[in-house]
């Protein structure tokens, strides 16, 4: 167990709706990060957030956003949902707010299915 | 800019027998490297991970890893695969002042019985 939290396990909706999923880092953690993962694209970097503030972005589409609140929980929105945005979805956490030196603790991901 | 390359998107090897993956990376500054390890519906945990000095890492599990700078690879070894080894590998590089670390495309190792 990382001790990051994902919320939910799974997501089924349709093209079109808008969904929110959620991260809450482990302990002490200030930086959260969103991966995208997909047979064929692989594990894609969305975004990076720490102490609330944006910092560094990746594949993110503009139908996604997403943010870091007071108590360091994330949401990432996706809205517009289209078939090609099935997929697991993870958030990670680390302590410090260097994404690139830091160990990353992921959580268990959420599936999201787009029918 | 920072990239890895991972040789094999399938390797398979026989309990007992050595793993080795392989991986490369490019980095213009002194990389930070990493190893993480995906099992079947789970999230990614680090097995190993360098940042200077001991340029052969030990991980958990029995993995390690070795840095060579003349050749830009940080390969990971296992002397004898267990079943339980099965499970999705990925190689990351980051360095100071980045902000995200890379991943490479992964891994998948099977081990047969």
């Amino acid at each position: 167990d990382s001790g990051v939290t994902q919320t939910p396990k799974h997501l089924i909706t349709a093209t079109g709706q808008r969904v929110t999923l959620r991260c809450s880092p482990r302990s002490g953690d200030l930086s959260v990060y969103w991966y995208q993962q997909s047979l064929d694209q692989g594990l894609q970097f969305l975004i990076h957030y720490y102490n609330g503030e944006e910092r560094a972005k990746g594949n993110i589409l503009e139908r996604f956003s997403a943010q870091q609140f007071p108590d360091l929980h994330s949401e990432l929105n996706l809205s517009s949902l289209e078939l090609g945005d099935s997929a697991l979805y993870f958030c990670a956490s680390s302590l410090r707010t260097s994404g690139s030196t830091d160990t990353q603790y992921f959580g268990p991901g959420t599936r999201l299915t787009v029918l | 800019a920072q990239s890895v390359t991972q040789l094999g998107s399938h390797v398979s090897v026989s309990e007992g027998a050595l793993v080795l993956l392989r991986c490369n990376y490019s980095s213009s500054v002194p990389p930070y490297l990493f190893w993480y390890v995906q099992y079947p519906n789970q999230g990614l945990q680090l097995l190993l991970k360098y940042t200077t000095g001991a340029t052969l890492v030990k991980g958990i599990n029995g993995f390690e890893a070795e840095f060579k700078k003349s050749e830009t690879s940080f390969h990971l070894t296992k002397p004898s695969a267990h079943m339980s080894d099965a499970a999705e590998y990925f190689c990351a590089v980051g360095s100071t002042g980045g902000f995200k670390t890379i991943f490479g495309a992964g891994t998948r190792l099977f081990v047969k019985a």
